[in-house]
């Protein structure tokens, strides 16, 4: 069974930094890639990054580009997510995801329950 | 980037109704879509992609059509269960941009 656990989530003042962390399990992590996506309180869905299984290649959406980094650690099944100079419109549900597929883009077929991010001073 | 919309924004329908969801992507993505169903508090679920294929463990009472710039989702005949919001998701570009959403409810 295919489970995601993020992890990482609080409540951080506007210009600070959060780390985000989703342990994955039920599946070969390094053939899949993994994305974040988030929900801003009461909206819809918004991607928000993706990253191949091998971890070389990062996607990034143009409201996060240049703030926010995604990696993975193949060796503890786990993908990350560093959160800079956050903002409030970055306060948010940040879901981690399952690609359908190892590179490219794709759908996401398997998700975390969330973690809970509040920009606020 | 490419924008999805979603109509109508909400849906009121009976138990039993064969309700209809519509996607308009502002450029031809082929048939490179997926539909989710989200119910409050919960994560989303996969239920078509590549516009027409039912996601495994998805019911078949869903399905998917379209290509190019207009896809639709429907419902043959509404359960109970079915009463949630969904959201369409083009994955022809790296920036996998969602519609806003259609929330269906009960009539």
């Amino acid at each position: 069974e295919v489970q995601l656990l993020e992890s990482g989530g609080g409540l951080v003042q506007p210009g600070g930094s959060l780390r985000l962390s989703c342990a994955a399990s039920g599946f070969t992590f390094t053939n899949y890639a993994m994305s974040w996506v988030r929900q801003a309180p009461g909206k819809g869905l918004e991607w928000v990054s993706s990253i191949i299984g091998s971890g070389d290649t990062t996607y990034y959406a143009d409201s996060v580009q240049g703030r926010f980094s995604i990696s993975r650690d193949n060796s503890k099944d786990t993908v990350f997510l560093q959160m800079n100079s956050l903002r409030a419109e970055d306060t948010a549900i940040y879901y981690c995801a399952k690609d359908a597929h190892g590179s490219g883009w794709t759908r996401q077929d398997y998700w975390g329950r969330g973690t809970e991010v509040v920009v606020s001073s | 980037d490419i924008q999805m919309t979603q109509s109508p924004s909400t849906l009121s329908a009976s138990v039993g109704d064969r309700v209809t969801i519509t996607c308009r992507a502002s450029q031809s993505i082929s048939t490179w879509l997926a539909w989710y169903q989200q119910k409050p508090g919960k994560a989303p679920k996969l239920l078509i992609y590549k516009a027409s294929s039912l996601e495994s463990g998805a019911p078949s009472r869903f399905s998917g059509s379209g290509s190019g710039t207009e896809f639709t989702l429907t419902i043959s005949s509404l359960q109970p269960d079915d009463f949630a919001t969904y959201y369409c998701q083009q994955y022809s570009s790296y920036s996998r941009t969602f519609g806003q959403g259609t929330k269906l409810e009960i009539k």
